[in-house]
C-alpha cells in the first residue's frame, strides 16, 4: 500500500526564513504526491501537485517541492516564511489503480515567529 | 464558479443518534470523496463516489454510509452514533477517477460533536 511520512509534527521557522516541510513516499509504483495547507477551521486547500511531468513543482503562494526518486522525498519549501504562512501542511499520495483516494501524512504544524 | 459547500458545518449530536450529512461538489465534477479528521487519527479516507457508485471504500464500520445523486450531490449518514464519531467531516470533489491525477477541491467541512 502506497503512504506518506511526515517528519516533523511542529515546525517553527522566524519570518523571512527558509521553510522545510519534509514528505517522504512508500510507493511500488511512480506516485502521485500532493501537499495541502489547512487553516484552523477550515478545509483543505490544495499547494501543488507532482504528476510526473516535472521533478521541480511550482505552487501557490510561493511554495515549490522536488520529487527526488532516489530519496523517495517530495519535500516542501519556501525561500521566505509570511506570518500568513502559519499552519497545518499535509503530504499526500494518491492510490494507484484508479480513483481519487488520498492518503496523507499526518501533517506538519508551522509555526511562523516575528 | 462555486466551490464544494458542506453543509451544515456545525452539528451537535447525542450518542446513539444518526447524522446525515451533505456535499455538493463544485458544478461539473462527477468524484465526491469524503474524509473524518480527528486529531488522534488524522485524516481517514471514507469512501468515494463516482456516477452514483461507490468505488472505494476505507476501514470503517457499517455504520458509515454514503450515497451519490443523479446530480453529483452526495450524503454521508453515520447512524448509531458514538464519542468517537466527533471529527471534522470533509468532502472532496474532482472531475472523475480517471488515470491522471484530477485535483481534489475540499469544502470547508462539518463539525460534528457527539455528546
Amino acid at each position: 500500500a502506497q503512504s506518506v511520512t511526515q517528519l516533523g509534527s511542529h515546525v517553527s521557522v522566524s519570518e523571512g526564513a527558509l521553510v522545510l516541510l519534509r514528505c517522504n513516499y512508500s510507493s511500488s509504483v511512480p506516485p502521485y504526491l500532493f501537499w495541502y495547507v489547512q487553516y484552523p477551521n477550515q478545509g483543505l486547500q490544495l499547494l501543488l501537485k507532482y504528476t510526473s511531468a516535472a521533478t521541480l513543482v511550482k505552487g501557490i503562494n510561493g511554495f515549490e517541492a522536488e520529487f527526488k526518486k532516489s530519496e523517495t522525498s517530495f519535500h516542501l519549501t519556501k525561500p521566505s516564511a509570511h506570518m500568513s504562512d502559519a499552519a497545518e501542511y499535509f503530504c499526500a499520495v494518491r492510490s494507484t489503480g484508479g480513483g481519487n483516494k488520498l492518503t496523507f501524512g499526518t501533517g506538519t504544524q508551522l509555526k511562523v515567529e516575528l | 464558479k462555486a466551490g464544494v459547500t458542506q453543509t451544515p458545518r456545525y452539528l451537535i449530536k447525542t450518542r446513539g443518534q444518526q447524522v446525515t450529512l451533505s456535499c455538493s461538489p463544485i458544478s461539473g465534477h462527477r468524484s465526491v470523496s469524503w474524509y473524518q479528521q480527528t486529531p488522534g487519527q488524522g485524516l481517514q479516507f471514507l469512501f468515494e463516489y463516482f456516477s452514483e457508485t461507490q468505488r472505494n471504500k476505507g476501514n470503517f464500520p457499517g455504520r458509515f454510509s454514503g450515497r451519490q445523486f443523479s446530480n453529483s450531490r452526495s450524503e454521508m449518514n453515520v447512524s448509531t452514533l458514538e464519542l468517537g464519531d466527533s471529527a471534522l467531516y470533509l468532502c472532496a470533489s474532482s472531475l472523475g477517477p480517471t488515470t491522471d491525477p484530477t485535483e481534489a477541491f475540499f469544502g470547508q467541512g462539518t463539525r460534528l460533536t457527539v455528546v
